[in-house]
């Protein structure tokens, strides 16, 4: 897998949006950028993938570098609910995702 | 919303005794996982699992662990002789298509051995 780079917690304002950065320098051409989320005592969630362009969904949008070399999850508007462990997957493999230690979101009332 | 379900939530052992645990992966997946957590780090990959067999493992998952698809619903991972280093939360995925690398997971199972 590309390896992947992110801060290892950030804190936000509820109902401000959130911006989580990602470097993925040594990504290649053809590997795709993949968000999960891990709120607290659950499993991991898919957020988001994209490749090149910008993608939104109804969870967030993920914002890709025209370079490639780096990326950021945005949520528009943070709950308290969105407080959990954000993951930054370029995965080099079909048959695996491979998880780093994620960026922890606080959420702050 | 379609789920991976994963029985028992938690199971309580005896160093040295078998533990199996099963999911239930989403009915027209066709790709299967297990990762384990233990206790404040990280999700570890263990095994990918595709047409009745193992498509990837990790160095974690040793000779002690095997997966098995025994029927068309479940799909298990059984630990032979559990260690103390083996507690922790497993996690099932299961994915539609490699490639996609969607995940879709369960709430875990979590393994306590004593």
């Amino acid at each position: 897998d590309a390896k992947t780079t992110q801060p290892n917690s950030m804190e936000s304002n509820e109902e401000e949006p959130v911006h989580l950065p990602c470097n993925h320098s040594t990504i290649s051409g053809t590997d795709y950028i993949h968000w999960y989320r891990q709120l607290p005592s659950q499993g991991p969630e898919y957020v988001i993938h994209g490749l090149t362009s910008n993608v939104n969904n109804r969870m967030a949008s993920l914002a890709i570098a025209e370079d490639r070399k780096s990326s950021t999850l945005i949520l528009h508007r943070a709950t308290l609910r969105d407080a959990a462990v954000y993951y930054c997957i370029s995965p080099a493999s079909y048959d695996k995702v491979i998880f780093g230690p994620g960026t922890s979101l606080s959420v702050i009332p | 919303e379609p789920e991976v379900t994963q029985t028992p939530s938690h199971q309580v052992t005896q160093m040295g005794q078998e533990v199996i645990l099963r999911c239930v992966p989403i009915s027209n997946h066709l790709y299967f996982y297990w990762y384990r957590q233990i206790l404040g780090q990280k999700v570890e990959f263990l095994v990918s699992f595709y047409n009745n067999e193992i498509s990837e493992k990790s160095e974690i998952f040793d000779d002690q662990f095997s997966v098995e698809r025994p029927d068309g619903s479940n799909f298990t991972l059984k630990i032979r002789s559990t260690k103390l280093e083996d507690s922790a939360m497993y996690f099932c995925a299961s994915s539609y298509r490699a490639g996609a690398n969607v995940l879709t997971f369960g709430a875990g199972s979590r393994l306590t051995v004593l």
